[in-house]
Order: C-alpha cells, then sequence, then structure tokens
C-alpha cells in the first residue's frame, strides 16, 4: 500500500540550514505537501509541489523532488527557533473523488539558539 | 487569514456524555472536507470524508454510529462524538479542500478530553 516515511527528529543551530527528507513508495503521486505543527494547534500549509516539478521555492523554504527515487525534501534556509515545530510530508494520487492525503510520521525539527 | 475556523479548540467532560465539534470552511465552499484523529507525537489518521449532501465517507476501523458526521451546508461540517468514553480522548482536526488539485487547509484542531 502506499507509505511516506520521514526520519523522526533533527536538530539544527539558529542561522543554519535545516534539510528534512521524506520518502514515499505510490509512483503514481500527483501532488506532495508540507505542512507544519506546532505545539497544539493544526498543521499549517507551507508548501506544495505538482509531481511534474522539480524543484519550486518561496522565500526561505526550497522543496526538491526526485520522483525517479521517491524522495522529496524540504529546506529551510536561515533557521529561526521559530521554526521548531513538526513537519509533515503528505501526498495524494488525486484521482479519488476524496483526494485523501496519506501523511508521513513527521519530523521533529529543533532549532537550538 | 484564516480558511478554516474550528470549534471548541477544547472540550473536557464526562463520561457518555456527546461531543460536537464544528468545522466551517471560511474562504470557499467546500464538498469535500475531512476528519481526523492525532494520537500524541502521532501522525494524523483520517476518520472520515465528509460529502456535502450526502453520506460520509469512513475509513476502515472507524465506528460510524460513534463518530456522527453532517455536512448540511457548503461551508460547515459537524462532527459528533457520540457518547464519548475516555478512549475518545483526542485530538480532532478537520480540513477543508476547494477541489481537485487543490491543498487541504486544517483547523487549528480540538483537544477532546473525557474524564
Amino acid at each position: 500500500g502506499e507509505d511516506v516515511e520521514q526520519s523522526l527528529f533533527l536538530s539544527v543551530r539558529e542561522g543554519d540550514s535545516s534539510v528534512i527528507n521524506c520518502t514515499y513508495t505510490d509512483s503514481s503521486s500527483t501532488y506532495l505537501y508540507w505542512y507544519k505543527q506546532e505545539p497544539g494547534a493544526g498543521l499549517q500549509l507551507l508548501t506544495y509541489i505538482f509531481s511534474n516539478m522539480d524543484m519550486k521555492q518561496d522565500q526561505r523554504l526550497t522543496v526538491l523532488l526526485n520522483k525517479k527515487d521517491k524522495h522529496l525534501s524540504l529546506r529551510i534556509a536561515d533557521t529561526q527557533t521559530g521554526d521548531s515545530a513538526i513537519y509533515f510530508c503528505a501526498e495524494t494520487t488525486g484521482v479519488d473523488s476524496s483526494y485523501k492525503l496519506i501523511f508521513g510520521s513527521g519530523t521533529r525539527l529543533l532549532v537550538r539558539p | 487569514g484564516a480558511v478554516v475556523s474550528q470549534h471548541p479548540s477544547r472540550v473536557i467532560c464526562k463520561s457518555g456524555t456527546s461531543v460536537k465539534i464544528e468545522c466551517r470552511s471560511l474562504d470557499f465552499q467546500a464538498t469535500t472536507m475531512f476528519w481526523y484523529r492525532q494520537f500524541p507525537k502521532k501522525s494524523l489518521m483520517l476518520m472520515a470524508t465528509s460529502n456535502e449532501g450526502s453520506k460520509a465517507t469512513y475509513e476502515q476501523g472507524v465506528e460510524k454510529d460513534k463518530f456522527l458526521i453532517n455536512h448540511a451546508s457548503l461551508t460547515l461540517s459537524t462532527l459528533t462524538v457520540t457518547s464519548a468514553h475516555p478512549e475518545d480522548s483526542s485530538f480532532y482536526i478537520c480540513s477543508v479542500t476547494s477541489g481537485v488539485g487543490q491543498p487541504q487547509h486544517f483547523g487549528d484542531g480540538t483537544r477532546l478530553s473525557i474524564l
């Protein structure tokens, strides 16, 4: 079945770049998303990429997609303490009427001052 | 601004009580909304897809008589946890989407605690 995997934890120093990785198994994935969740809150959409794209940049965020290896990454430049949160990668095939998202387990990012 | 409004943000009630959670789409009409459950330090688990004007589609293992979903208008879906018990305590989150290929936008979640 479909599966999305992420590493559980990442710790970086403030000002450094963070790279959060995600792998997925469904080759028919059409959309891939990155969400951020702060403690006790819902999910905030950060960015998303369509499967025919290789890269998308939005201010400090850069998403890279390697469709051949089914690998997605999120790079956060100049990481700040406010970036500390859990980051979820998610994918959907968009082929059924419900457009269900398949989530990874989440990567907890800790930014050290 | 917020795309989704979810209320209440926190509920504490006694075992046996039924609890209703509302999810409103603020920016667009949403024919499809989703309800998720999240356990501590875990990812989101899709419970059901709420379809405006028709029955919800429940995921395997989710009791439809326990978790009643009503999507009576294009901007409002409700989840009612009936006769709640301590094992129903969790973080419930809704999401909305404007359509094909568009991302899901999430509410701020409801923390339900059953004593």
